[in-house]
């Protein structure tokens, strides 16, 4: 069963600042996908980020990027310019491909996620 | 505009008696899923259906049951044999179980009295 582990409980930046929150992740898959989502207090799930195993090339989404690392399982976020609208609880999910006749289902696991609070 | 509606938003509950909580998407998806959130511990899958009329025990089954007659609807029950109910509910679809990601609705929290 693949697990995703978020080490950083909580995390803390400066406004205009950057902040770099952790993943690592464990599979036997090769074909996967890699997401950031995050939870601010309403609890409304929004997606950051998004990255296909497949692809060298990092993902960028205007101020949010990723350091994918795929042969250390490794899947940073990094946020530049941290505005006070970033502060949330983030977490870091890996999707199983789905295979058919397979069992994998697409399945979406999650971290434990991250609290991040943002300092004026 | 298209998404998924989560009803209701709060819900209590008497020890012994089941609930269920709605979960209703209008996005044309193929897949729907029931995620549970618990302080500290993220999203632990409950249930997730890729087709209509057929489903599949997630991560954290037990005490829980759904059922997906149409497509666009994907009910959970929570049963009195779940032990530890009181907890936030999320329900999310995506277009396949492909590559596409999970969209979430706005959650329901259930608390047991």
């Amino acid at each position: 069963a693949q697990t995703v582990t978020q080490s950083q409980p909580e995390m803390s930046v400066q406004e205009a600042e950057t902040v770099t929150l952790s993943c690592t992740y464990d599979t036997s898959e090769s074909d996967y996908y890699l997401f950031w989502y995050k939870q601010p207090p309403s609890r409304q799930m929004i997606l950051v980020i998004r990255q296909e195993a497949y692809k060298q090339q990092n993902a960028t989404e205007n101020r949010f990027s990723v350091n994918f690392q795929k042969a250390a399982k490794s899947f940073s976020l990094k946020i530049s310019d941290s505005q006070l609208g970033d502060a949330a609880m983030y977490f870091c999910a890996y999707r199983s491909p789905y295979y058919a006749g397979g069992t994998s289902y697409g399945k979406l696991t999650f971290g434990q996620g991250t609290i991040l609070t943002v300092h004026p | 505009d298209g998404g998924i509606t989560q009803s209701p938003k709060y819900l209590f509950r008497k020890e012994g008696q089941n609930v269920t909580l709605s979960c209703e998407q209008n996005l044309n998806h193929d897949a729907m899923y029931w995620y549970r959130q618990d302080p500290g511990q993220g999203l632990r899958l409950i249930y997730y259906s890729q087709i209509v009329n057929d489903f599949q025990k997630g991560d954290i089954a037990e005490g829980y049951s759904v059922s997906r007659e149409k497509k666009e609807s994907f009910p959970l029950t929570v049963t009195s044999a779940q032990k530890n109910p009181t907890a936030f509910y999320l329900c999310a679809s995506s277009q396949g179980a492909g590559a596409g990601e999970l969209f979430f609705g706005e959650g329901s929290r259930l608390t047991v009295l």
